[in-house]
This record gives structure tokens, sequence and C-alpha cells, in this order.
């Protein structure tokens, strides 16, 4: 089958450098993608990676290894306006590109 | 950037009753939309694919006379909650393809109808 792991929560300091993993099994992987949520919220697309390597986007940046099932989002000089939950989403080979998400990590940023 | 628009923002309905949500893409044609599910702190969970011009996609689990999906136009999907009962209470959140060369595998998100049945 196929399944998304990513840490339940994480608490870090305004300034601080946070690393959300993202572990996946899912057969017909082409990429993935990390979407930001507040609460109430829509999801708003962050970054995607298909290949190997950091993706860099301001102080967000996303990491691919396809030969370990793992990509990660790095948030640097953290914000109180991060706090957010932040989803992995695997993208499946198939002709829709569909999405399957992660259970979210919820990011609290504290002064 | 392409945006995407849902409409109603908030419904309350009575137990029975049937509620239809729009959703629009707004300044792009979108030929394959999704519609979500979204529990409280909880994660997204896909509940189909709605194609344009043929039937919708519907994940195992979702029952396709109870959520119906129709998806008319190129920039309008709708999904109906057929004789809404409470546990049909939730967020419902719209997905469009986005419609730029290079970035095929991007969704660009509704703001989402948070439905409650009383």
């Amino acid at each position: 089958g196929q399944s998304l792991e990513q840490p339940s929560e994480v608490t870090a300091v305004e300034g601080a450098i946070v690393q959300i993993n993202c572990t996946y099994q899912t057969s017909g992987f082409y990429g993935l993608s990390w979407y930001q949520q507040h609460d109430g919220g829509a999801p708003t697309f962050l970054s995607y990676n298909a290949l190997d390597g950091l993706e860099e986007t301001g102080r967000f940046s996303s990491f691919l290894s396809r030969s370990d099932s793992y990509g990660y989002l790095l948030l640097q000089e953290l914000q109180m306006k991060d706090s957010a939950s932040y989803f992995c989403a695997v993208i499946t080979a198939d002709s829709w590109g569909k999405f399957q998400f992660g259970a979210g990590t919820q990011v609290v940023v504290t002064p | 950037g392409a945006v995407v628009s849902q409409h109603p923002s908030r419904v309350i309905c009575k137990s029975g009753t049937s509620v239809k949500i729009e959703c629009r893409s707004l300044d792009f044609q979108a030929t394959t939309m999704f519609w979500y599910r979204q529990f409280p702190k909880k994660s997204l969970m896909l509940m189909a694919t709605s194609n344009e011009g043929s039937k919708a996609t519907y994940e195992q689990g979702v029952e396709k006379d109870k959520f119906l999906i129709n998806h008319a136009s190129l920039t309008l999907s709708t999904l109906t909650v057929t004789s809404a009962h409470p546990e049909d209470s939730s967020f419902y959140i719209c997905s469009a393809r986005s419609p730029l060369a290079g970035e095929s595998d991007t969704q660009y998100f509704g703001p989402g109808t948070r439905l409650t049945v009383l």
C-alpha cells in the first residue's frame, strides 16, 4: 500500500531553523510536494521535487532522495507567521497526477 | 497566479437535505479538479478526481451516490452532498491542476467549504 510519515508537531523559536522529514512508501512515485496550511485556510503550494537534490525558494528549501524514499522541508529564519501545518504530498504516476497527503506537521513558532 | 474559488465558504443545513458546493477556476481552464475532505487537525483525504466532460473517479470507500460530482465546464466542478447527515460535517476543499507549462504537477486549492449538518 501507500503511506507517508511525517512528525506530528515541531516547536521552535523565532529565527530558528526547522526541518520536517517525510518518508514515503508508494508505487508509481513521481514527485513530492510540500504545502502549508493555516488554521481554517486553504493549502498553499510551497515546493515540488521530482528529482533528487535540494530546491531553494527564499527561506524555504525542500530536498528529495528517491533512493531513500525520503524528503524534507527546511524552514529557515522562522517567523511567527510560519506557525501552520505543513503537509508532504506524493504525486503518483497516473494520468491525473493525484496527490496523497501525509498527516501533516504542526509547526509552532514561539517568541 | 492560478486562482481557485469555492462557494459557499460556509454552510449549515438540516439532516436529510442536499448541499451543493461549487469550485471554479477563475483565470484558467481546468480539465481536472480534485475534491478533498479534511477533518480538524487531520490530513486532506482525496475523495474523487473530477474530469471535464466525463464521469468522476472516486477513491475507495467514497460513496459516489452520496457525493455527486459534476464537471460540466472547463472552469466549474460541483460536489453535491446528498441526504446529508451529521457525520458528513467536514471541511471540503477542491483543487485544480496548474495550467502552466512545467507546473502540471502543482495543484491550486480553493479556500474550502465548511459544512455543518445539524
